[in-house]
C-alpha cells in the first residue's frame, strides 16, 4: 500500500523568510499525483498546489514551489516571503489511478512575525 | 455554489449511540469520500463511492456504514459509536480522474462519550 510520510511534526519560520516542508512516499505506480494541501484552524482543507509525476518541472504557484525528486520519492513544499497567514498545517497528499488519496501526518507550521 | 456541505458541525454522543453524518455537493462530481482525522494521523480514509449506486471500504471502514442517496449526497452512519470514534470527519468530493484534486467540507467534530 501507498503510503506518505512528513517527517516534520512542526516547524517554524521568521515572517518574510522561507521554508521548506518535507513529504516523502512509497508506490511502485509510475503514473500519480501529489497534492499540498492546506488546514488552517479553521479546519477547511485548501489545495495549495499539485504535482503530476510524469512532469520533469516542478509546480510553482505564486510564493508556492515544490521540490519533486520523482527517483528519491520526495515531494517537498517551499514557501517564500512567509506570511502570516501561512500559518496552518500542511499535508501531503498521493493519489494514483485508484479513486483514493493517501494523506500524511502533516506539518504544523507557524510564522513569526 | 456551496461546494462541500456538511451538517452537523459539532456532536456529541454517549457510548451505544447512533447517527448519521450528511454531506451534499454541487459540483456534480462523480466521486464522494468520507475520511476521519485523528492528530498525528493525517487523514484516513473511511468510504467512498466512485459513482452514484456503488461504496468501497477504504482504510478505516470498520463501525461505519454509507449510503451514496444520489450524485449530490453522501451519508455516513455510525450505528453504536464508541469512544474510539471521536473525531473530526471530513466528506469530499472529485471528478473520477486521479489528477483532479478533492474538495473537503468543513468537517464535523463529533465527541462520544
Amino acid at each position: 500500500a501507498q503510503t506518505v510520510t512528513q517527517s516534520q511534526p512542526e516547524m517554524s519560520v521568521q515572517e518574510a523568510e522561507t521554508v521548506t516542508l518535507s513529504c516523502t512516499y512509497d508506490t511502485s505506480e509510475s503514473d500519480y499525483y501529489l497534492f499540498w494541501y492546506k488546514q488552517p484552524p479553521s479546519r477547511q482543507m485548501i489545495l495549495v498546489i499539485r504535482q503530476e509525476a510524469y512532469k520533469q518541472q516542478n509546480a510553482t504557484e505564486n510564493r508556492f514551489s515544490v521540490n519533486f525528486q520523482k527517483a528519491a520519492k520526495s515531494f517537498s513544499l517551499k514557501i517564500s516571503d512567509s506570511q502570516l497567514g501561512d500559518a496552518a498545517m500542511y499535508f501531503c497528499a498521493y493519489r494514483s489511478t485508484g479513486d483514493d488519496m493517501r494523506f500524511g501526518a502533516g506539518t504544523r507550521l507557524t510564522v513569526k512575525p | 455554489n456551496a461546494g462541500v456541505t456538511q451538517t452537523p458541525k459539532f456532536q456529541v454522543l454517549k457510548t451505544g449511540q447512533s447517527m448519521t453524518l450528511q454531506c451534499a455537493q454541487d459540483m456534480n462530481h462523480n466521486s464522494m469520500y468520507w475520511y476521519r482525522q485523528d492528530p498525528g494521523m493525517g487523514l484516513r480514509l473511511i468510504y467512498y463511492s466512485a459513482s452514484e449506486g456503488t461504496t468501497d471500504k477504504g482504510e478505516v471502514p470498520n463501525g461505519y456504514n454509507v449510503s451514496r442517496l444520489n450524485k449530490r449526497e453522501f451519508s455516513l452512519r455510525l450505528e453504536s459509536a464508541a469512544p474510539s470514534q471521536t473525531s473530526v470527519y471530513f466528506c469530499a468530493s472529485s471528478e473520477v480522474r486521479s489528477s483532479y484534486e478533492q474538495y473537503f467540507g468543513p468537517g464535523t467534530r463529533l465527541t462520544v462519550t
